[in-house]
């Protein structure tokens, strides 16, 4: 199957910090989506970037699907960007099958 | 709307016990999925349904069985749960084909003994 991996797996940040995380994918995509995970264990989705550039607020997302990765940006992080942000592919096949990378944990500090 | 729902939040069964997961959705979407999500892990697919009469397997099918009982709704079920078989089930939906961005729901933690 497809391989997504996402970096770093951990990220420490002051509040009023920017920050970008990566995902790499192994193979051609149809579909990449970001997600937050919160605290509490909620799934939000925050982005559906199979190419190009999104901004929503102080996050936007960038896929060069050519090159198979993927930045998400947080600028001016608050407390609340705390959480697990996960990348999910689809590959080209259009089969609906979502996979999850590990995720990277984002803990911001006041 | 309520969006994605989910029940029950919480369950604790025995080993060999069943159970069902029930989800719901009030977008009117057409597709919808059950995940597992294990610690320090992500989402990893159980099985889909890609519309109304239609179910497949994902990633890690064995020990489930599946219900699109209707366009909202759509079951997940333990036959007889094992030890393995503790997580949380995220149930998740998205309109289709034009457009694949997954709602999710809650969330259900089960923890077999």
């Amino acid at each position: 199957g497809i391989q997504v991996e996402q970096s770093p797996p951990d990220l420490i940040l002051q509040e009023g910090a920017n920050s970008t995380l990566r995902c790499n994918f192994s193979d051609s995509v149809n579909n990449l989506q970001w997600f937050h995970q919160n605290p509490w264990g909620q799934l939000i989705n925050l982005f559906y970037i199979p190419s190009g550039t999104k901004q929503n607020g102080r996050l936007s997302a960038t896929t060069v699907a050519t090159e198979r990765y993927s930045l998400l940006y947080i600028s001016s992080s608050q407390t609340t960007d705390s959480g697990v942000y996960f990348c999910a592919v689809e590959r080209r096949s259009n089969d609906y099958k979502l996979s999850f990378g590990a995720g990277t944990t984002v803990t911001v500090r006041a | 709307n309520a969006g994605v729902t989910q029940t029950p939040k919480f369950q604790v069964l025995k080993t060999g016990q069943s159970m069902t997961l029930q989800c719901a959705q009030d977008m009117n979407h057409n597709s919808m999925y059950w995940y597992r999500q294990d610690p320090g892990m992500g989402l990893r697919l159980i099985y889909y349904s890609a519309s109304e009469g239609t179910t497949d397997k994902g990633e890690v099918p064995n020990g489930y069985n599946v219900s699109r009982l209707n366009k909202r709704e759509f079951s997940l079920r333990l036959e007889s749960a094992a030890p393995s078989q503790t997580s949380v089930y995220f149930c998740a939906s998205s309109l289709g084909a034009n457009d694949q961005t997954q709602y999710f729901g809650p969330g259900t933690r089960l923890l077999v003994l």
